[in-house]
């Protein structure tokens, strides 16, 4: 059975960092890796998918990488801004499944 | 439509009454997905519907939810007798298919509250 886990829970950064935000899952047989923002009060926004045979994909100052051998995601976030304060979800599926997804993390940019 | 539609966006319901949430996905997409997000827990799927085929009901937690997707676009999703567990956000999603390249587009949810 599919299990995703995100460290960090939470994190603050002040305005300007980088930073990188991880995803981990058990099974590495899977199809696509996900990652979502969630403002509060609000459903889910897509911000990248990574497919299986892919290593990463970039949108913006957004880039997720993906490494099935160690089953781990990164999202990478360059030059924050407070508009990136935000709940982000990693998921997975595998096949005609639907998506498994993390617990999230809470990303706070202090201006 | 533009994008994934739900309602009601809240609804509040007294303790043993039903609700009906209501989904209409992307014109055109035939996988269909309902999620609950409760507080702490995460999202967790619920049930998903793909075409013509047999819903895939694996995740509905009991017998007091049920979900119907009439002429492979609308869903409703059904809670019997609802109980104080059952407050949550309903998310529902949908792709243009299932397997690979198939990004989800999620709704705003609906937020119920079992009082």
């Amino acid at each position: 059975k599919q299990e995703v886990t995100q460290i960090p829970a939470a994190l603050s950064v002040p305005e300007g960092e980088n930073l990188v935000l991880n995803c981990s899952f058990t099974d590495s047989a899977i199809y696509n890796l996900q990652w979502f923002r969630q403002d509060p009060g609000k459903g889910l926004t897509s911000l990248l998918l990574i497919q299986s045979s892919q290593r990463e994909q970039t949108s913006g100052r957004l880039n997720a990488s993906l490494d099935k051998s160690s089953g781990r995601s990164t999202l990478y976030i360059a030059a924050s801004q407070p508009g990136d304060s935000a709940t982000y979800l990693c998921a997975a599926n595998s096949g005609n499944t639907p998506l498994v997804f993390g617990k999230g993390t809470r990303l706070s940019v202090i201006a | 439509g533009a994008g994934v539609s739900q309602s009601p966006s809240n609804k509040v319901t007294e303790k043993g009454k039903d609700v009906e949430l209501r989904c209409d996905p992307i014109s055109g997409h035939t996988a269909l997905y309902w999620y609950r997000q409760s507080l702490g827990q995460g999202l967790e799927f619920l049930i998903y519907f793909q075409g013509n085929s047999a819903p895939d009901k694996s995740g509905l937690p009991s017998d007091r939810f049920s979900a119907e997707r009439t002429g492979g676009s609308v869903s409703t999703l059904t809670i019997q007798r609802t109980q104080q567990e059952d407050s949550a956000v309903y998310l529902c999603a949908s792709s243009l298919g299932a397997g690979t390249k198939n990004i989800q587009y999620f709704g705003a949810g609906t937020r119920l509250s079992v009082l």
